[in-house]
């Protein structure tokens, strides 16, 4: 199955900044998904991000606050924008994996960002 | 849009029992139906999965059924460990190309 190497592991940041989150791939995948995980909750979407157009965002996430960027086939980056202590969360990118042995969704290690 | 209900939200058990945690949704559309384990600090690992057209998969000590007409679906773990206790969420899509949407999960505590 796909291999996700997500960075960085974790960040603290100041309130009013914004910190930009990569995963990297390492087979091309179509669609590429972005998850918040608040503490002790569950995961979240954020939303699809698919090559070569915007990304769909869901209902309580907006593109101003959370750009994505989907340059291409196994690459892409959410961008959190001018953070609160309300941001403070785990965000996670998740692609879905389909061979002809294999099938599912995997996700990479997580972003655990603390705004202060 | 998918909803998916899962209960219990904790779960205690002795080791060597049983443990079922159970979901419902809300799409009868929905045709993938995986569970992940996650560990404190650690990504969701997918554990068992099942698709539509099957009712029930088993995997060694884990299993997982599904109800299409109910739309629910399980998940079983017997002769439970410690090892076992964690968070998990069983969560349901439509087709490829879709996102997971997740139950909030189940916290399972095995004690020895």
């Amino acid at each position: 199955s796909a291999v996700i190497s997500q960075k960085p592991s974790r960040d603290i940041c100041q309130r009013g900044t914004s910190l930009t989150i990569q995963c990297q791939v390492d087979s091309q995948v179509t669609m590429m998904f972005w998850y918040r995980q608040q503490p002790g909750q569950s995961l979240t979407l954020i939303a699809t991000a698919n090559q070569g157009s915007e990304a769909t965002y869901e209902s309580g996430f907006v593109i101003d606050k959370f750009p994505i960027s989907r340059p291409n086939l196994t690459f892409s980056t959410l961008t959190v924008s001018n953070m609160s202590p309300e941001d403070s969360s785990i965000y996670l990118c998740s692609v879905e994996v389909s061979s002809r042995d294999t099938y599912g969704y995997t996700f990479g290690s997580g972003t655990r960002l603390t705004v202060v | 849009g998918e909803n998916v209900e899962q209960h219990p939200s904790t779960l205690s058990v002795q080791e060597g029992d049983s443990a079922v945690i159970k979901c419902t949704y809300s799409d009868s559309a929905s045709n993938y139906f995986p569970w992940y384990k996650q560990e404190l600090g650690k990504r969701p690992q997918l554990i068992i999965d099942i698709r539509s057209n099957v009712g029930e998969k088993k995997d060694q000590r884990i299993a997982v059924t599904l109800n299409k007409t109910a739309k629910h679906f399980s998940l079983h773990i017997t002769e439970t460990q410690p090892e076992d206790s964690a968070v998990y969420f069983c969560a349901a899509t439509l087709n490829s190309g879709y996102a997971l949407n997740f139950g909030k999960g189940t916290s399972l505590l095995v004690t020895p």
